[in-house]
Formats: structure tokens, sequence, C-alpha cells
């Protein structure tokens, strides 16, 4: 089955720096690749997605990025703000699988005011 | 903040003792998942189900049963053969049309077994 590596564990940064978690996947047919943070004491939620038919996406301060031959992807977040700071976990999802997907372990992102 | 439900928030049991955490969703979705999430390990699967009347297990299925007789609703019943049930537990739902959507996450459900 699929496995995904998430790394760092930890990430600690000064507010304003960028930051950047980064994932790889196994399975070469994984085609969906979100990216849900979690606060604490809360649910996750979707904060960026790609596809595997795109390399890049963004969205304001976040953006995505896949190498499907190297199969892995990286959340990078810049101008980071206190209340970036959360749990973010990657997923590789297999779309004709009921978009059952892996996630990785989770980084702890903590933005230093 | 809607759509998805899950109760209680805390639960308590003592071991020995089955337990069924409840998970509602009215988002007409037809996936739903079971995820048990331990520090430092991510959400692991434990049951995950594309259509009612149908359900099949995930990664950590052992000591864990579920029923699917609704579109709207999937609960995970954690038995006493479960090992180490004390965890926190996220159910989720997904549309299901052919390509991976996201998941939208229930509030949880933290579970402790003593």
């Amino acid at each position: 089955g699929e496995n995904v590596e998430q790394h760092p564990s930890t990430l600690s940064v000064q507010e304003g720096d960028s930051a950047v978690i980064k994932c790889t996947y196994s399975d070469s047919a994984s085609n969906y690749f979100p990216w849900y943070k979690q606060e604490l004491g809360k649910r996750p939620q979707l904060i960026i997605d790609i596809r595997s038919n795109v390399g890049e996406k963004k969205d304001q301060r976040i953006a995505v990025t896949l190498n499907k031959t190297a199969k892995h992807f990286s959340l990078h977040i810049t101008e980071t703000q206190p209340e970036d700071s959360a749990v973010y976990f990657c997923a590789a999802s297999l779309g004709t699988n009921a978009g059952k997907s892996t996630f990785g372990d989770g980084t702890t992102l903590t933005v230093k005011p | 903040d809607g759509g998805i439900t899950q109760s209680p928030k805390y639960l308590f049991r003592k071991e020995g003792q089955n337990v069924t955490l409840s998970c509602e969703q009215n988002l007409n979705h037809d996936a739903m998942y079971w995820y048990r999430q331990d520090p430092g390990q991510g959400l692991r699967l434990i049951y995950y189900s594309q259509i009612v009347n149908d359900f099949q297990k995930g990664d950590i299925a052992e000591g864990y049963s579920v029923s699917r007789e609704k579109k709207e609703s999937f609960p995970l019943t954690v038995t006493s053969a479960q090992k180490n049930p004390t965890a926190f537990y996220l159910c989720a739902s997904s549309p299901v049309e052919g390509v991976a959507y996201e998941q939208y996450f229930g509030p949880g459900t933290r579970l402790t077994v003593t």
C-alpha cells in the first residue's frame, strides 16, 4: 500500500520567515495530494491541495509543489504569522479507491512572534 | 463548522466494555471514514465506507467494527479486543465521484479506557 513520509516532525520559525514541509510517497498511482491544518483541540481542515496533472498551486501565502518523478510534494508558507502555528498533515490519495488517503505523521509548526 | 458531527466529545469506559462512537453527516457524501489519532503518529485509517451497507478495513481495523445502514451515519464500535483503545477518534466524509476530494472531518471523540 501507499506509504507517506513527512519531514520535519517539528519546525520553529520567526514571524515573517518562510516555512517548508516536505512529504514523499511510494505509490506512483497516487494522484491527489491534500494538506490539512489542525489547530490545537480542533479538527483537521484542508488548506490547499494539488492533483497530479499540476506541478504547483498557490493560494495567497500558501503554495504546494509536486514532483511526480521524484514522488515528493512540499508545502510552502511565506510571511508566517503566529496564527499559522498548528500541526500540518500531508496526504496522498488514489482517486479510484473511494478517496482513501494515507496521511503523513504531521509537522508541528511554531511561529514565534 | 456544521456538516459532520461526532458525539460525545469525551467518553470514558472501563476496560472490557464495548463502546460505540457516533458519526453523522448531512453533506450528502457517499464516503465516510474513521481515523485514530495518537500523539506523533498522524491519522491512521480504521475503516471506510464508499456506499451504504458496504465498508472496508483500513490499516488498523483489529478490535473495531462499523456499520453503514444509512448514508448519513457511520458508527464505530471499539470492542474489548482492542488492546490500546485510549485515543482521539476522528470521523470524516467526502464525495465519491470518480476522483478524490478533500475529506471533511468531525470534531472528534476523545476516548479514555481505564
